[in-house]
């Protein structure tokens, strides 16, 4: 399968910095990227899909502002912590969508995840 | 798009196959049925999808009843790096949304 990568894988912050992720398709072409976070012994919650050249949509209950999503190639996209917390110490996982898969189906991949925590 | 309803957990034997049930009543005619798993502290990692014939592929087979109710996804060989969650999900053109998923153990 493709594969999409993602920097750092963890990350240690105080707590008031940002701290920026970076998600990237390495052998395929992605207009739409999706971030997940997962907490502790829970499912992967999505947060935002970012489509390549325009704002990202937000899912209910996930602040724009705080988890600013930019996606300025079709391989990459990045999401910003701003001003983190504790309660943002989670797992922040990427996905890409495949946009040479043909017939309405496409397959999505993921990113390894970038372990995030704040002190 | 339609809810799917899988068990909590699972046990399965090393070398044995594993069967996992989806129940998935709500599906609509255009929706497919994804099979993705997690391993411990990893992203999610594809395993299969399909429509509505059984598919087949290196890692797995999927199993649709005629009325696309339901599946089951088949490890054949069952082995320990086989020990994940295991999540089905329906969708059409839509977001890939996860549910709890099942909790496999392979054990020896």
């Amino acid at each position: 399968g493709a594969v999409v990568s993602q920097h750092p894988s963890r990350v240690i912050c105080k707590s008031g910095t940002s701290v920026k992720i970076e998600c990237r398709s390495l052998d395929f072409q992605a207009t739409t990227m999706f971030w997940y976070r997962q907490f502790p012994k829970q499912s992967l919650m999505l947060m935002a899909t970012s489509n390549e050249g325009s704002k990202a949509t937000y899912e209910q209950g996930v602040e724009k502002d705080k988890f600013l999503i930019n996606h300025a190639s079709l391989t990459l996209s990045t999401l910003t912590v701003t001003s983190a917390h504790p309660e943002d110490s989670s797992f922040y996982i990427c996905s890409a969508r495949d946009i040479g898969t043909s017939g309405g189906v496409y397959e999505q991949f993921f990113g390894p995840g970038t372990r995030l925590t704040v002190l | 798009d339609a809810k799917t309803t899988q068990p909590t957990s699972m046990d399965c034997a090393e070398g044995r196959a594993a069967n996992l049930p989806c129940n998935h009543s709500t599906i609509s005619g255009n929706e497919y049925v994804y099979w993705y798993r997690q391993i411990h502290s990893q992203g999610p990692q594809y395993i299969i999808h399909g429509l509505k014939n059984n598919e087949t592929n290196e890692m797995a087979s999927l199993i649709i009843t005629e009325d696309r109710k339901s599946s089951t996804l088949i490890l054949p060989h069952a082995t320990l790096r086989d020990t994940a969650v295991y999540y089905c999900i329906v969708r059409d053109w839509g977001k890939l949304q996860f549910g709890a998923g099942t909790q496999v153990v392979v054990t020896p």
